[in-house]
């Protein structure tokens, strides 16, 4: 199974600074049709996930211009330019490029 | 809107089995493919299966093979895991989430959640 290493796993946060967090992947994800499916997840407390961004970089409908998704290959980062009071949470990657989908152990970001 | 839908916590002894269901609504129940991931206490999540509810084949993670069983209904929109054979450390979170596509894999919404007790 491809191997998600997310860090760091703890991330306190200044209100208004900016955060990132890293997802490593054990095999490239470059899927035969050449896309990568690498997509990053946010979970508040209390609620289930919601999708942030798809295919590296594709930000959801109604995802704030805050956060962005990059990488290739094996390295992905999500970046949040300045961080709310809302974005509290616990963040995870999913790689879904190959059999079975597996995800990053998560990142709990906090506000300092 | 997009919903899913899940039935309310569990509490299984050891050796039991449990059903949680998932109920879609706001879109083509057909078009869509559905997996179970869970996510214990203080763990990250495991995938643990996912089905097909248009002809209802299924695909399991090697773990759970022999153990788990999905299902579903179209004419309810629903779709089913069955897990046997409890153990205390099956004592998780269990969400269905949606696919488009399925291999490659593209969940977008996901289930309330479901919380499963095991516990003698």
């Amino acid at each position: 199974d491809v191997v998600m290493t997310q860090s760091p796993l703890s991330l306190p946060v200044t209100l208004g600074q900016p955060a990132s967090i890293s997802c490593r992947s054990s095999q490239s994800l470059v899927y035969s049709d050449e896309n990568t499916y690498l997509s990053w997840f946010q979970q508040r407390p209390g609620q289930s996930p919601r999708r942030l961004v798809y295919k590296v970089s594709n930000r959801d409908s109604g995802v704030p211009d805050r956060f962005s998704g990059s990488g290739s290959g094996t390295d992905f980062t999500l970046k949040i330019s300045r961080v709310e009071a809302e974005d509290v949470g616990f963040y995870f990657c999913m790689q879904g490029s190959r059999w079975p989908p597996t995800f990053g152990q998560g990142t709990r970001v906090e506000i300092k | 809107q997009v919903q899913l839908v899940q039935s309310g916590a569990e509490v299984k002894k050891p050796g039991a089995s449990v059903k949680v269901s998932c109920t879609a609504s706001g879109y083509t129940f057909t078009s869509y493919f559905m997996h179970w991931v869970r996510q214990a206490p203080g763990q990250g999540l495991e995938w643990m299966g996912i089905i097909n509810p248009s002809g209802g084949d299924t695909s399991y993670a090697q773990k759970f093979q022999g153990r788990v069983t999905m299902t579903r209904d179209t004419s309810t929109s629903t779709v089913y895991m069955d897990l046997s054979s409890l153990r205390s450390d099956d004592t998780a979170v269990y969400y269905c989430t949606r696919d488009p596509v399925a291999g490659p894999y593209l969940v977008d919404y996901w289930g309330q959640g479901t919380l499963v007790t095991v516990s003698s």
